[in-house]
């Protein structure tokens, strides 16, 4: 079954604790993204990446990083989460441009506290 | 730059009423695509439908619509005869073509709250 899968589905931390939430796909797409959820805001991406080391900021990249140093996984990371980055965190992956459809995980719901 | 808004934040229905949701875009580029996206209460995002800008059909499935009108840069979309399973937020999103990232902009979301 073609799917994006995230891990964890929920998390609760403190400020200051460096996390990391793992993406992985099974549909061999070059694209991938992360996107964060706020209320009102819609999605907005915080980075993505065009394949395996190639990767760039969104337009909300400020406290993350990612990597891509297999074409499956594209795990994003918290080094030092604040309060301001609770929301819920959805990686996406298509396969080309355009019309394309993006594939979301299940979504990350992070709480920092 | 791109701009999509969804001006209904919630609307709340009483089953089998039909109910609309409004998404209205902007973009300077001439080719691009549109979508409709899902997310139930359980949270994750389901794929509804995607336009490319050169295509106008309205499309039809099942108890959905989609009504594409170029010139006035909207991308509706119609729920008829609502039931209490259509509860969800549905979130209206554009793309350019070669977007940074595959990017897709994303109106704020509606919520749909239907009631039996």
């Amino acid at each position: 079954e073609a799917q994006v899968t995230q891990n964890p589905r929920y998390l609760i931390t403190v400020t200051g604790k460096k996390l990391t939430v793992t993406c992985s796909q099974n549909m061999n797409h070059e694209y991938m993204s992360w996107y964060r959820q706020d209320p009102g805001l819609g999605l907005r991406q915080i980075y993505y990446s065009m394949n395996v080391e190639v990767t760039d900021k969104g337009d909300v990249p400020e406290g993350y990083k990612v990597s891509r140093k297999e074409k499956r996984n594209f795990p994003l990371i918290l080094e030092s989460p604040s309060p301001n980055q609770t929301s819920l965190y959805f990686c996406a992956s298509s396969l080309g441009w355009g019309d394309t459809e993006a594939f979301f995980g299940q979504g990350t719901r992070l709480t920092v506290v | 730059a791109q701009k999509v808004t969804q001006a209904q934040t919630e609307i709340s229905v009483v089953e089998k009423e039909d109910v609309t949701l409004d998404c209205v875009y902007e973009t300077r580029d001439t080719t691009y695509y549109l979508f409709w996206y899902k997310q139930p209460p359980s949270g994750e995002l389901v794929f509804l439908i995607r336009r490319n800008s050169f295509d106008e059909q309205n499309e039809i499935s099942g108890r959905y619509s989609w009504n594409f009108q170029k010139s006035t840069s909207s991308f509706n979309f119609t729920i008829t005869a609502s039931q209490v399973v259509d509860s969800a937020v549905y979130f209206c999103a554009l793309r350019p073509p070669k977007a940074a990232g595959n990017k897709l902009t994303f109106g704020g979301g509606t919520r749909v709250l239907v009631k039996p």
